[in-house]
């Protein structure tokens, strides 16, 4: 069965270091999200991507998140400036939209900035 | 905007138990209602969804209906069993016009059975 996938599993950095974050979605899904969770608490929205571009992005996502599709089966979302407060895990999914709007989760990556 | 809440955890349960875990929700327009499961240092796992008013979702003995007159998708199973300790999240997708199809997740409940 198809699945997301995510590099790394853990990531610790630095304050202020750049930071990108890896996930390959399911194949055929054409929405892809990240979310993030920080330790205890819920899983909030950062961003949404289709058709090449952002759909919608939240508060949290401000101008030091970006996301990328590089190569048509990566969805890359990079920090550029970490904060203590980016600790969090951080979730890729991908989903096919209506008429569902289901969404498959990968495994996570735990980003840890010291 | 549009929101889920949960009956706040940790719920613990003997083995055989029966479970119901509460979420309400606020929306505009008619979401799609999901529970996802989080086992111990594991990602999100879709448990079952709904998509309509009173559509039945199940999966793994887990059941919930989509209630519209109550705003209500209420997590059921008959009887519990210690691998289902986990974290249930309740979430909602597209409730208006909006295209993304972001998910909106409650807080999370925390289910703990003993054997």
């Amino acid at each position: 069965e198809p699945e997301v996938t995510q590099t790394p599993s853990h990531q610790v950095t630095q304050m202020g270091q750049e930071v990108i974050l890896r996930c390959v979605p399911i194949s055929n899904h054409l929405y892809f999200y990240w979310y993030r969770q920080i330790l205890g608490q819920k899983v909030e929205f950062l961003v949404s991507f289709y058709n090449n571009e952002i759909s919608e992005k939240s508060e949290i996502f401000d101008d030091q998140f970006s996301v990328e599709r590089p190569d048509g089966s990566n969805f890359t979302l990079k920090i550029r400036s970490t904060k203590l407060e980016d600790s969090a895990m951080y979730f890729c999914a991908s989903g096919r939209g209506a008429p569902y709007n289901e969404q498959f989760f990968g495994p996570g990556t735990r980003l840890t900035v010291l | 905007g549009d929101s889920v809440t949960q009956m706040e955890g940790p719920v613990t349960l003997s083995e055989e138990a029966f479970l119901t875990i509460n979420c309400t929700y606020t929306a505009t327009g008619y979401p799609s209602l999901f529970w996802y499961v989080q086992y111990p240092g594991e990602g999100l796992q879709l448990l079952l969804k709904a998509t309509k008013a009173d559509d039945k979702g199940s999966n793994k003995g887990f059941e919930a209906t989509y209630r519209k007159e109550t705003t209500s998708f209420h997590l059921e199973k008959g009887s519990v069993q210690v691998s289902d300790s986990a974290v249930y999240f309740c979430a909602l997708s597209g409730g208006g016009m909006d295209s993304s199809y972001k998910l909106i997740f409650g807080s999370g409940t925390r289910l703990l059975v003993r054997p």
